[in-house]
């Protein structure tokens, strides 16, 4: 059974940075592209980034670009995600995901909150 | 980016009845279109991929059909447990952008 568990939510304050984990069982990680998707209080999903199998590509949405990092680690099935200088609009659940062909998000983890606030 | 708009916000369906989802992309993205649903107080669920192409388990009462910038959910009978949140999603380009949501209830 694949499975996606995330770690490392946390109340962070406006200007810090926090880690996102995720890991994953069930199935071979590194076989597989994975993504972050966050979802807002008022249950917009928004697609943050995206990183190939071996980690050597990643692609942003323009909206993290430059202040969110995606890495993975296949050595231990898991994927991260480095957020820095947060802001309060980054409030929100963040979701690791597998993407299936074509870009589609076929696995989803249950999900970490994040909340921006001083 | 591609905006997707989905439409209705929010519907009610009685038992039985067959519902219709929309999503309209801000232009072509070729069949690159996913439909997932997320229960209350859960994680989204993909249903269909590839605009009709139904994900392993889900029940054949969902389809999903169209092309170039109109794409559609259909439930054939709604079911008690269908009630939850509908999105659609395109990835045909980057970055890849999800509908507002569609809340469906049972009446």
């Amino acid at each position: 059974e694949v499975q996606l568990v995330e770690s490392g939510g946390s109340l962070v304050q406006p200007g810090g940075s926090l880690k996102l984990s995720c890991v994953a069982s069930g199935y071979t990680f590194s076989n597989y592209w994975m993504d972050w998707v966050r979802q807002t209080p008022g249950k917009s999903l928004e697609w943050i980034g995206e990183i190939n199998t071996d980690g050597s590509k990643t692609n942003y949405a323009p909206s993290i670009k430059d202040r969110f990092t995606i890495s993975r680690d296949n050595a231990k099935s898991t994927l991260y995600l480095q957020m820095s200088n947060v802001k309060s609009d980054d409030t929100a659940i963040y979701y690791c995901t597998r993407a299936g062909g074509s870009d589609y998000f076929d696995y989803w983890g249950q999900g970490v909150m994040v909340t921006v606030s001083s | 980016d591609i905006q997707m708009t989905q439409s209705p916000a929010s519907l009610s369906a009685s038992l039985g009845e067959t519902v219709s989802i929309e999503c309209l992309a801000s232009e072509g993205i070729s069949n690159d279109l996913a439909w997932y649903q997320q229960k209350s107080g859960k994680s989204p669920q993909l249903l269909i991929y590839a605009a009709s192409r139904l994900q392993d388990g889900v029940p054949s009462r969902f389809s999903g059909s169209g092309s170039g910038t109109r794409y559609s959910l259909k439930i054939s009978g709604m079911q008690p447990e269908d009630e939850a949140d509908y999105f659609c999603q395109q990835s045909y380009k980057y970055p890849y952008t999800f509908g507002a949501g569609t809340k469906l209830e049972l009446k």
